[in-house]
């Protein structure tokens, strides 16, 4: 297992596009954990699954972004109408239960410019 | 609100000095406390959680709840030790929240 993988690792598209991202969390970690990183800033929550149920979600998930675990392996998280404020590192996590016992593993995260 | 302020953007110290990086937080209850470090072109790893009071590659963090706070020391810093440090705190959630970061940088 070599860890989160997430994929496309870079992503560059115009201002109203649509883009879709793809994490593979380690496997048998049923936690599924998406956030975002702009420059300066450290990662902000967006939202997770526990398997395929989509628990929590933060306020700057706005109705443009949709998030999905289908059958609770991996994820993907969709940015529609892309807008030049949504350039940032979107970074992937997983982990095999709740609380601090269980340490989240992060990807390396898909950092996606909009022109 | 849960909030994490780390007050250094940037830290700089020459190999074997003594090394400190503050961390205070913002939680009504009890929190978890986490130091991450992202190395140059790493992706983030947890560097120690507060509840296993461990010591991970010499730096040790103490929680204090009457100051708020949960500071990371290492008594010798090491060039290795360049990185880039976020305190995350997980409250009532299982979301963590984030400080903003502080590049550690060990000069020879």
């Amino acid at each position: 297992d070599t860890g989160v993988s997430q994929n496309p690792r870079h992503k560059i598209t115009k201002r109203g596009q649509n883009v879709t991202f793809r994490c593979d969390p380690i496997s048998e970690h049923n936690r599924l954990y998406w956030y975002r990183q702009t420059l300066g800033q450290g990662p902000e929550f967006l939202t997770y699954f526990q398997n395929e149920a989509q628990l929590e979600k933060s306020r700057l998930l706005s109705d443009r972004f949709s998030a999905e675990r289908p059958k609770g392996s991996f994820s993907t998280l969709e940015i529609q109408r892309t807008e030049q404020g949504d350039s940032a590192m979107y970074l992937c996590a997983s982990s095999l239960g709740r609380g601090s016992s269980y340490e989240q593993y992060f990807g390396p995260g898909t950092r996606l410019t909009v022109t | 609100a849960q909030r994490v302020t780390q007050p250094e953007k940037l830290l700089s110290v020459f190999k074997g000095a003594p090394v400190e990086l503050k961390c205070n937080y913002s939680y009504s209850g009890s929190p978890e406390l986490f130091w991450y470090v992202q190395y140059s072109r790493q992706r983030l790893q947890l560097l120690l959680r507060h509840i296993s009071r461990e010591s991970i590659k010499g730096f040790t963090a103490d929680l204090n709840k009457g100051e708020t706070s949960f500071h990371l020391k290492k008594p010798f810093a090491q060039e290795e030790d360049s990185a880039m440090y976020y305190c995350a705190l997980q409250g009532g959630s299982e979301k963590l929240v984030f400080g903003k970061g502080t590049k550690l940088t060990v000069n020879p």
